[in-house]
């Protein structure tokens, strides 16, 4: 079944630490790709997507993402993490059968910061 | 660029009565926009696809006539929930995609409705 798959429900890493949340994704063609962050009680602001070209994409906030076709996968990373990075992370794909229109999420990962 | 507004913010209401969200985009033209519906700590699920001047597309499972969807100009899309029970609610968040062919969703910060 076609399915975008975030395995960590929640991620804590300590301010300065790196970070990397996972993304995988299960359709046939490529789909287009993103990463969405979510403050509590907020809406989704767009962090980087990829369509095509570079398999490493860079986003605002510091945060980048390399497209790994061999393993369906759309890894959000960060060097450094703040303590204002802690909030709601959504993968999610624009499904190749709606001409790329229709988004469908994971269920999305909570990173938590500690000092 | 690209912000996406949504009115209001937060509405709470008695059940059986009707509530209308409205959703703009304030700086681009969105031929395209769609509506979601969050439950708390869960993602996002698509409810429907609004188009500009035309009827909009319900995903299955979602009650057209209870979720009634208009898109009557290029930057306004509401959302009417009718004769709302408590069950209706949640996190509605629209978003709207550049008319540019850009295949970019932007969203908007969501309304908050509590159905008493």
């Amino acid at each position: 079944a076609q399915s975008v798959t975030q395995p960590d429900i929640h991620i804590t890493v300590s301010e300065g630490a790196s970070l990397e949340l996972r993304c995988n994704y299960s359709y046939g063609a490529t789909p287009y790709l993103f990463w969405y962050v979510q403050s509590p009680g907020q809406g989704l602001q767009l962090l980087l997507k990829y369509f095509s070209g570079d398999t490493l994409v860079q986003g605002i906030k510091g945060f980048e993402a390399e497209f790994k076709r061999s393993q369906s996968s759309f890894n959000l990373r960060k060097p450094s993490v703040h303590w204002s990075d802690a909030a709601e992370y959504f993968c999610a794909v624009g499904a190749p059968g709606t001409g790329f229109q229709k988004l469908v999420f994971g269920t999305g990962t909570r990173l938590l910061v500690s000092p | 660029g690209a912000v996406v507004s949504q009115h209001p913010s937060w509405v709470i209401c008695k059940s059986g009565t009707s509530v209308k969200i409205e959703c703009r985009s304030l700086d681009f033209q969105a031929t395209t926009m769609f509506w979601y519906r969050q439950f708390p700590k869960q993602s996002l699920m698509l409810m429907a696809t609004s188009n500009e001047g035309s009827k909009a597309t319900y995903e299955q499972g979602v009650e057209k006539d209870k979720f009634l969807i208009n898109h009557a100009s290029l930057t306004l899309s509401t959302l009417t929930v009718t004769s709302a029970h408590p069950e209706d609610s949640s996190f509605y968040i629209c978003s709207a995609r550049d008319r540019s062919g850009e295949n970019t969703q932007y969203f908007g910060p969501g309304t908050r409705l509590t159905v008493l």
